[in-house]
């Protein structure tokens, strides 16, 4: 079975700093969906970034890029130059392709990022 | 502009009253979701729907059941609520197997 894992429960940094938060996940699929979500202090869940199992290439979105490493079955999400406004908590989650419920999105526990003047 | 809209934001109901949460999308999403997120336990699959009619169980559906009768409308209910259904209730949709958006979520309080 799917599962995600975050092991930091959270995070303090200083402003324009850059950040990491780790992911692992398991999966038996060869084939297979990489997102992070933020969650806001009002409660919103906003998509950040997705990185497709097949693609080599770290994606990259803004102040977002991750660090995708297959063989650790690892999923760091980088934030560069942070600022007050990324606090928030931030979930990873995964996609199987290939499975009997191949739309189903399985979510890590989440990491609370803090940022500090 | 890509939107997800829950309604209501907040609802206050007593045990055993029925309970209507609605979901409306303006992507023309074929697949739709209901998670509910409570502390310590993450965002939880209640159910999916793949299309109008086409609704499947996620990881615990018991104690609700789900209607879409429209592309762009999905319901959420909880016949005869509990108070162990007290969360926060979120929508999602999604374009087959890609990114999911989310509404802003129903915090439901079940006295």
């Amino acid at each position: 079975a799917q599962k995600v894992t975050q092991t930091q429960t959270s995070i303090s940094v200083m402003e324009k700093t850059t950040v990491t938060m780790d992911c692992v996940y398991e999966t038996r699929d060869s084939s297979y969906f990489l997102f992070w979500y933020k969650q806001t202090a009002s409660g919103e869940i906003v998509f950040l970034i997705r990185q497709d199992s097949y693609k080599k290439e770290n994606a990259t979105e803004g102040h977002y890029s991750l660090n995708f490493q297959k063989p650790k079955s690892s999923i760091g999400l980088i934030i560069t130059a942070t600022q007050i406004e990324d606090s928030a908590v931030y979930f990873c989650a995964m996609r199987e392709e290939a499975s009997s419920s191949f739309s189903k999105l399985v979510f890590g526990q989440g990491t609370s990022l803090s940022v500090v003047p | 502009d890509m939107k997800v809209t829950q309604m209501p934001r907040y609802l206050i109901k007593r045990m055993g009253e029925n309970v209507l949460l609605e979901c409306g999308q303006d992507m023309s999403h074929e697949t739709m979701y209901w998670y509910r997120q409570d502390p310590g336990l993450g965002l939880q699959l209640i159910y999916i729907s793949y299309d109008v009619d086409s609704n499947s169980e996620g990881d615990i559906p018991k104690g609700y059941r789900v209607s879409r009768k429209k592309r762009e409308h999905f319901s959420l209910i909880l016949d005869s609520a509990k108070t162990n259904q007290t969360s926060v209730y979120f929508c999602a949709s999604s374009l087959g197997t890609q990114t999911l958006y989310f509404g802003s979520g129903t915090r439901l309080t079940v006295l």
